[in-house]
């Protein structure tokens, strides 16, 4: 079964910084694709990023960026100027390719102090 | 605007009741789906539907069922079996390949007294 884990349950940022939120996954297959999404305090979930594991360039949306290294399967999550709107729950997430079903790590509380 | 719809935000049962929760998507997606989210839990799978009049157990099914009676519709019904009700449910959408990943609702919060 696929697992995907998040070593860091809790970590904080001063604003205007930059952070990097880990994630690894396992799996044996070759087609999957990693997904992260930020629960803000209202609790809605919203993605970030996306990256198909057949693209070898990391993907980027503004200031966010990731850096996938599949060989280690591994899939951080890069926050470059930090906002305070940024502060949320950063869930890492992984689906193989034809499947229709999300696995998600525990996730990462993210604090941006003022 | 399309998007999912979860309701009610709030829902507050007495122990031993069955409660449902509603979620409705205009979003013409295929596949639905119910995660249960726990503190340092992160999301777990509840049941999935690929199509109208199919779903599939998720991860922890136990006292929980569900229907999909129309494509737009997924109801949870968390029944009296299920022995640790209280949590935030979230419900999601995709198409039914979907390598852009789930829109979600905005959850529901349930608290059994």
């Amino acid at each position: 079964a696929q697992t995907v884990t998040q070593s860091q349950p809790e970590m904080s940022v001063q604003e205007a910084e930059t952070v990097t939120l880990s994630c690894t996954y396992d799996t044996s297959e070759n087609n999957y694709y990693l997904f992260w999404y930020k629960q803000p305090p209202s609790r809605q979930m919203i993605l970030v990023i996306r990256q198909e594991a057949y693209k070898q360039q990391n993907a980027t949306e503004n200031r966010f960026s990731v850096n996938f290294q599949k060989a280690a399967k591994s899939f951080s999550l890069k926050i470059s100027d930090s906002q305070l709107g940024d502060t949320a729950m950063y869930f890492c997430a992984f689906t193989q390719g034809g499947s229709e079903k999300l696995v998600f790590g525990k996730g990462t509380k993210l604090t941006v102090n003022p | 605007d399309g998007g999912i719809t979860q309701s009610p935000k709030y829902l507050f049962r007495k122990e031993g009741q069955n409660v449902t929760l509603s979620c409705e998507q205009n979003l013409n997606h295929d596949a639905m789906y119910w995660y249960r989210q726990d503190p340092g839990q992160g999301l777990r799978l509840i049941y999935y539907s690929q199509i109208v009049n199919d779903f599939q157990k998720g991860d922890i099914a136990e006292g929980y069922s569900v229907s999909r009676e129309k494509k737009e519709s997924f109801p949870l019904t968390v029944t009296s079996a299920q022995k640790n009700p209280t949590a935030f449910y979230l419900c999601a959408s995709s198409m039914r390949i979907h390598p852009y990943g789930y829109t979600f609702g905005s959850g529901t919060r349930l608290t059994v007294v």
